[in-house]
C-alpha cells in the first residue's frame, strides 16, 4: 500500500525557516518524481514544486522561487522542502503527491498519491 | 502562465442527476504526443486531494465510471452521470502541460 506521511509543520517566524519531509512507502521511491501543493486556509490547491525521480530536475511555482527547495533522499524514500524566508502568505496546509511518472521524458502530471497534509502557519 | 478557469464555482446537485463541470484554460494542453494533459482531482471533505481523471479523459484507478472527462485544446468538462451523496467536495481542474503547474479555482458541488 502507498503511503506519504508529511511531518515538520508548526509555527515559524516571518523570515524564519522550516522544513518538511515526506516519508514514502510502498513502492520505488526513487523511480517517481514527487510534488509539493500547498492550500491556504479555506482556499484552492497551488502547486509549489515538482523533483524528478533522479533529483536533477526541479520546478517551483514562482511564489516560492528562490526562498524554498525541494530536495530528494532515495536511500531514505524521504523527500524534503526547505522552507526559508517564511512569509505570512506561506501558512497553509502542504501534500506531498507523487507521480507515476520519472522525469520529463514520461511527464503527464497525474499526481497519484497523497500524503495526508501538513500545516505550517507563519506569524509572529 | 497557463491560467486555468473553471464553472460553475458552485454547483448544488439533486442526488441521481448529472451534474457538468466545464474548465478553460488560457492555452492550449495539447502536447506534442497529441494527448490534452489535463488533469481532474476530488477533494472531499477534511481529505486530501484524489485524482479522478488525467490525460483529459482517462479514469484514475478505482474511480467510478459514472466520471467521465471530455474536451480538447483549451476546454474541458467533467460529467458525473448520476451523482452520488459520496460525490460532495470540491473539485479542481490542473494543467501538468508547463510549470508552473496550475490548478484552477474549485468547484465545490453540493447535495440539494
Amino acid at each position: 500500500e502507498v503511503q506519504l506521511l508529511e511531518s515538520g509543520g508548526g509555527l515559524g517566524q516571518p523570515g524564519g525557516s522550516l522544513r518538511l519531509s515526506c516519508a514514502a512507502s510502498g513502492f520505488t521511491f526513487s523511480s517517481y518524481a514527487m510534488t509539493w501543493v500547498r492550500q491556504a486556509p479555506g482556499k484552492g490547491l497551488e502547486w509549489v514544486s515538482t523533483l524528478s525521480a533522479s533529483g536533477g530536475t526541479t520546478y517551483y511555482a514562482d511564489s516560492v522561487k528562490g526562498r524554498f527547495t525541494t530536495s530528494r533522499d532515495n536511500s531514505k524514500n524521504t523527500l524534503f522542502l526547505q522552507m526559508n524566508s517564511l512569509r505570512a502568505e506561506d501558512t497553509a496546509v502542504y501534500y506531498c503527491a507523487k507521480a507515476p511518472s520519472s522525469d520529463n521524458s514520461n511527464w503527464y502530471g497525474a499526481f497519484d498519491y497523497w500524503g495526508q497534509g501538513t500545516l505550517v502557519t507563519v506569524s509572529s | 502562465d497557463i491560467v486555468m478557469t473553471q464553472s460553475p464555482l458552485s454547483l448544488p446537485v439533486t442526488p441521481g442527476e448529472p451534474a457538468s463541470i466545464s474548465c478553460r484554460s488560457s492555452q492550449s494542453l495539447l502536447h506534442r504526443n497529441g494527448k490534452n494533459y489535463l488533469d481532474w482531482y476530488l477533494q472531499k471533505p477534511g481529505q486530501s486531494p484524489q485524482l479522478l481523471i488525467f490525460l483529459g479523459s482517462v479514469r484514475a484507478s478505482g474511480v467510478p465510471d459514472r466520471f467521465s472527462g471530455s474536451g480538447s485544446g483549451t476546454e474541458f468538462t467533467l460529467k458525473i452521470s448520476r451523482v452520488e451523496a459520496e460525490d460532495v467536495g470540491v473539485y479542481y481542474c490542473m494543467q501538468p502541460l508547463q510549470p508552473p503547474y496550475t490548478f484552477g479555482q474549485g468547484t465545490k458541488l453540493e447535495i440539494k
